[in-house]
């Protein structure tokens, strides 16, 4: 069964900083990545997919990486503002799980402090 | 992407009550996926609805407690039954196509 952790927990860091969230995941067979961002009793926000193929996508301030192989991916985010401040998810889809849906990891609970 | 309307955006019920959530998608998709979110945890996938067949359930959700209807490609309502103050989540429906999940923007459900 695949799980998702999402290190760490909680982030808080100053106006300005670059940071990296982490994301890991147990079977590497999957087919792509999908980082979101989730607002205090909100949906979800897609901010990044990344297909198995690939290695990275950008967008913006935001750069996703995945190494299938390690079973990791990384969430860069450059000259943090405070309107980032969000829990930012990991989800990934298995092979052939098109009819199960996301795996997501608990989150990176972040704030950017002004 | 698919844009997902859904509704209620929130709601406060009663124990032993039921409330119907809505999912609106505005293009035919053929699978479509509720989950919950529980205060504090990440989402669990509900079960899984397409079209003209009946929704796959995941490992402890029932079809009593949670029946779901599909009835064309572009809607899905989730209901939750006989509520308790268990039932308190965040409930999302979501679509996946080739560029990723689309999820629509929740229903906070408080059980009182």
């Amino acid at each position: 069964k695949q799980e998702v952790t999402q290190i760490p927990a909680a982030l808080s860091v100053p106006e300005g900083e670059n940071l990296v969230l982490n994301c890991s995941f147990t079977d590497s067979a999957i087919y792509n990545l999908q980082w979101f961002r989730q607002d205090p009793g909100k949906g979800l926000t897609s901010l990044l997919l990344i297909q198995s193929s690939q290695r990275e996508q950008t967008s913006g301030r935001l750069n996703a990486s995945l190494d299938k192989s390690s079973g990791r991916s990384t969430l860069y985010i450059a000259a943090s503002q405070p309107g980032d401040s969000a829990t930012y998810l990991c989800a990934v889809l298995r092979i052939g799980g098109g009819a199960d849906g996301l795996t997501f990891g608990k989150g990176t609970h972040l704030i950017i402090q002004p | 992407s698919a844009v997902i309307s859904q509704k209620p955006s929130r709601d406060i019920c009663q124990r032993g009550t039921s409330l119907t959530i809505q999912c609106q998608v505005d293009s035919q998709v053929t699978m479509m996926f509720w989950y919950r979110q529980q205060p504090g945890q990440s989402l669990t996938l509900i079960a899984t609805a397409n079209q003209g067949s009946e929704a796959t359930y995941e490992s402890g959700f029932v079809i009593d407690k949670f029946p779901i209807s599909r009835p064309n490609l572009t809607f899905s309502t989730l209901t939750v039954s006989n509520m308790s103050p268990e039932d308190s989540s965040i409930y999302l429906c979501s679509v996946g196509q080739a560029w990723g999940y689309t999820f629509g923007s929740g229903t906070r459900l408080t059980v009182v």
